[in-house]
């Protein structure tokens, strides 16, 4: 079955960069792009953006244009989101998901707690 | 950005009763193209990662129960779960993925 696991949760502090790995299995992963979101606590859900693991395209949501990365990882189902200039405000759970280029996502990760303080 | 506003932000529904969460969008999502909706709901229960319901306005995802469904075209949408079941209480949110894809900030549904 489809299946999206994150890395571990983050504690970083103000200024600080951070990695966020996604690893996927149960499906082609060169068929579907993978997209992020984030969703602080008792608050709504935040799209990030995507990334199309076989061309490495991506597309931003433009809040976080010039402080994020989505690359394609280093095993060859894998995917990341670098974050740099961290704030408090960017304190929230990050999930990766995988999804067609229409744009729903269909299976989640179980999520990555990022907390920064 | 389109911007996407759920109401209400949160309801209380008897069990077996039905229940209606609305979608508004800033700008149409209908594709003349197409004439698809790209608006998809999404249900989270407390603790978990969000579950697609819908696709599409109206299409459901495969394993949903038929209870769901999703209506509506251009700005206006509704997802209406009949025959409300105890593990139906969760947040509902809305997706627009015409542009860059926002949500909705979300409804929570609880038992009344």
């Amino acid at each position: 079955q489809v299946q999206l696991v994150q890395s571990g949760a983050e504690v970083k502090t103000p200024g600080a960069s951070v990695k966020i790995s996604c690893e996927a299995s149960g499906y082609s992963f060169s068929g579907y792009d993978i997209k992020w979101v984030r969703q602080a606590t008792g608050q709504g859900l935040e799209y990030i953006g995507w990334v199309n693991p076989p061309s490495g395209t991506t597309v931003y949501a433009q809040k976080f244009e010039g402080r994020i990365t989505m690359t394609r990882g280093t095993s060859e189902s894998s995917s990341s989101l670098e974050m740099s200039g961290l704030k408090a405000e960017d304190t929230a759970v990050y999930y990766c998901g995988r999804g067609p280029r229409s744009g729903w996502i269909d299976s989640w990760g179980q999520g990555t707690l990022l907390t920064v303080s | 950005d389109i911007v996407m506003t759920q109401s209400p932000d949160s309801l209380a529904v008897s069990l077996g009763e039905r229940a209606t969460i609305h979608c508004k969008s800033s700008q149409s999502v209908l594709s003349i193209s197409n004439n698809r909706n790209y608006l998809a709901w999404y249900q989270q229960k407390a603790g978990q990662p969000p579950r697609l319901l819908i696709y599409w306005a109206s299409t459901r995802q495969s394993g949903v129960p038929d209870r769901f469904s999703g209506s509506g075209s251009a700005t206006d949408f509704t997802l209406t779960i009949n025959s409300l079941q105890a593990e139906d209480v969760a947040l509902y949110s809305c997706q627009q993925y015409y542009g860059t894809p926002t949500f909705g900030q979300g409804t929570r549904l609880d038992l009344k």
